[in-house]
């Protein structure tokens, strides 16, 4: 069954430093979404994507934040110069379509800033 | 309160119980989406329930929904303890996209 995938799993960075967290969805699929869940909270929406541009963006979801879909397989978030706060598992989903269907997660990304 | 809010926070139950967990929200929705989520994991899609619907199966759960009450309910029958897990609604609303909206989570432990 295709799945999202994600990498890395886990990434220690310091703060100020840029990191990028990389997301492959399924491939038929054209929206596509970030979420952060800091440990043992709520999953937070931080902004979904589709054709190319961002759709939606939570306040979260900063100048320090970006989004990219490079080459068509890849989604990747972007942070600029990361915070302690933001340690976190981002996990990124999407759906097929539109119509406000099942998202499909993938096994997220554990963020530790330092 | 926020939009998607369960409860109970925790519940401990022991295998073969039923386990029941709430989820309250304020706005008008599309559907309703219960997810599954593992220590550590990624979410996984459990059930959909749209704004139409009242109730809905799939194997040991079932899904209620009452919009007048804008709330639903989550039941999982004959619990195991490989049920353990934490268990988010997602309230789905338009606002010229599909958003979803994720619950704080009820973290379920059944015993064995």
């Amino acid at each position: 069954e295709p799945e999202v995938t994600q990498t890395p799993s886990h990434q220690v960075t310091q703060m100020g430093q840029e990191v990028i967290l990389r997301c492959v969805p399924i491939s038929n699929h054209l929206y596509f979404y970030w979420y952060r869940q800091i440990l043992g909270q709520k999953v937070e929406f931080l902004v979904s994507f589709y054709n190319n541009e961002i759709s939606e963006k939570s306040e979260i979801f900063d100048d320090q934040f970006s989004v990219e879909r490079p080459d068509g397989s890849n989604f990747t978030l972007k942070i600029r110069s990361t915070k302690l706060e933001d340690s976190a598992m981002y996990f990124c989903a999407s759906i097929t379509r539109t119509g406000g269907e099942t998202q499909y997660f993938g096994p997220g990304t554990r963020l530790l800033v330092l | 309160s926020q939009q998607g809010e369960e409860d109970p926070q925790a519940l401990s139950i022991q295998e073969g119980e039923n386990a029941t967990m709430n989820c309250s929200y304020k706005t008008s929705i599309n559907n309703l989406q219960w997810y599954r989520q593992n220590s550590g994991r990624g979410l996984v899609h459990l059930i959909l329930i749209r704004s139409n619907e009242r109730e809905k199966h799939s194997g040991r759960l079932r899904v209620t929904l009452d919009t007048s009450k804008k709330s639903s309910s989550l039941l999982i029958t004959a619990s195991r303890a490989a049920d353990t897990a934490s268990y988010f609604c997602a309230t789905v609303v338009t606002s010229g996209t599909y958003k979803y909206i994720f619950g704080t989570g009820t973290r379920l432990k059944v015993l064995a």
